[in-house]
C-alpha cells in the first residue's frame, strides 16, 4: 500500500496569514491527489483533485502543488472558517490512502 | 442539490452484522460511483470500497474483504454496506461518498459502536 505522511500534525496560526500543509507519498503518485477539509462534527468536504484542481466552489484562497512524491496545501489569509482538519489523499494506486491529518487552529 | 443521507447510528454486539444504509438525491444515482470510507480516531480515514450502481461492480480494498459487502437498490437510489461479525475494531464512523477515486460528496456519517 502507498503510505502518506502528512506534516504537521497540527499547526496554529493567526488570521491572515498563509499556512502550508504538506503530504509526502511512498512513491510517485503521479499527481493522483486530492485534500479535504473536515470541520469538527462534519464530514470531510473536497478542496483539490489532482493536486493542483481546485474543487467547485472551494474558496481561491485555498491551491494545491507539488509532483513525484510531494504535495501541499497552502491556505492564504486564513479566516476563521479555516478551522479544521486537512487530509490529504492518494488516488493513483489501490488501495486509496490517506494521510493522518493535520489540525488547524487559530492563534 | 446532491445530497447524502445515511442512516442513524448503530450500537451492535460483538459477533453480530449490520448494514447501514445512504440514501442518495439530487442527481441520478445510476451515473456515479459510491464509495465508503471508514474513520476511526486510532486509524484515521480508510477506504473499503466501492460500488457502481448501474451494474452493481464492486471493488474492494482487501483489508475489508470479507467484512464488509456492498450492494445498492436502484428503485429507491440507495446504498448499502453490511459489516459481517463486528468486533472491537470496527467501530467507527463509516461515511457513503460519491466518487471512485476522489469524493466529491460525502454523507453526514453512520456511528457504529460494537459493545456487548
Amino acid at each position: 500500500d502507498i503510505q502518506m505522511t502528512q506534516s504537521p500534525a497540527s499547526l496554529s496560526a493567526s488570521l491572515g496569514e498563509t499556512v502550508t500543509i504538506e503530504c509526502r507519498a511512498s512513491e510517485d503518485i503521479y499527481n493522483g491527489l486530492a485534500w479535504y477539509q473536515q470541520k469538527p462534527g462534519k464530514s470531510p468536504q473536497l478542496l483539490i483533485y489532482n493536486a493542483n484542481s481546485l474543487h467547485t466552489g472551494v474558496p481561491s484562497r485555498f491551491s494545491g502543488s507539488g509532483s513525484g512524491t510531494q504535495y501541499s496545501l497552502k491556505i492564504n489569509s486564513l479566516q476563521s472558517e479555516d478551522v479544521a482538519s486537512y487530509f490529504c489523499q492518494q488516488y493513483y494506486n489501490y488501495p486509496f490512502t490517506f494521510g493522518s491529518g493535520t489540525k488547524l487552529e487559530i492563534k | 442539490q446532491v445530497q447524502l443521507q445515511q442512516c442513524g447510528a448503530e450500537l451492535v454486539k460483538p459477533g453480530t452484522p449490520v448494514k447501514m444504509s445512504c440514501k442518495v438525491s439530487g442527481y441520478t444515482f445510476t451515473s456515479y460511483v459510491i464509495s465508503w470510507i471508514k474513520q476511526t480516531t486510532g486509524q484515521g480515514l480508510e477506504w473499503i470500497g466501492y460500488i457502481y450502481p448501474e451494474s452493481g461492480s464492486t471493488g474492494y480494498n482487501e483489508k475489508f474483504k470479507g467484512k464488509a459487502t456492498l450492494t445498492v437498490d436502484k428503485s429507491s437510489n440507495t446504498a448499502f454496506m453490511q459489516l459481517s461479525s463486528l468486533a472491537a475494531g470496527d467501530s467507527a464512523v463509516y461515511y457513503c461518498a460519491i466518487g471512485w477515486a476522489r469524493f466529491a460528496y460525502w454523507g453526514q456519517g453512520t456511528l457504529v459502536t460494537v459493545s456487548s
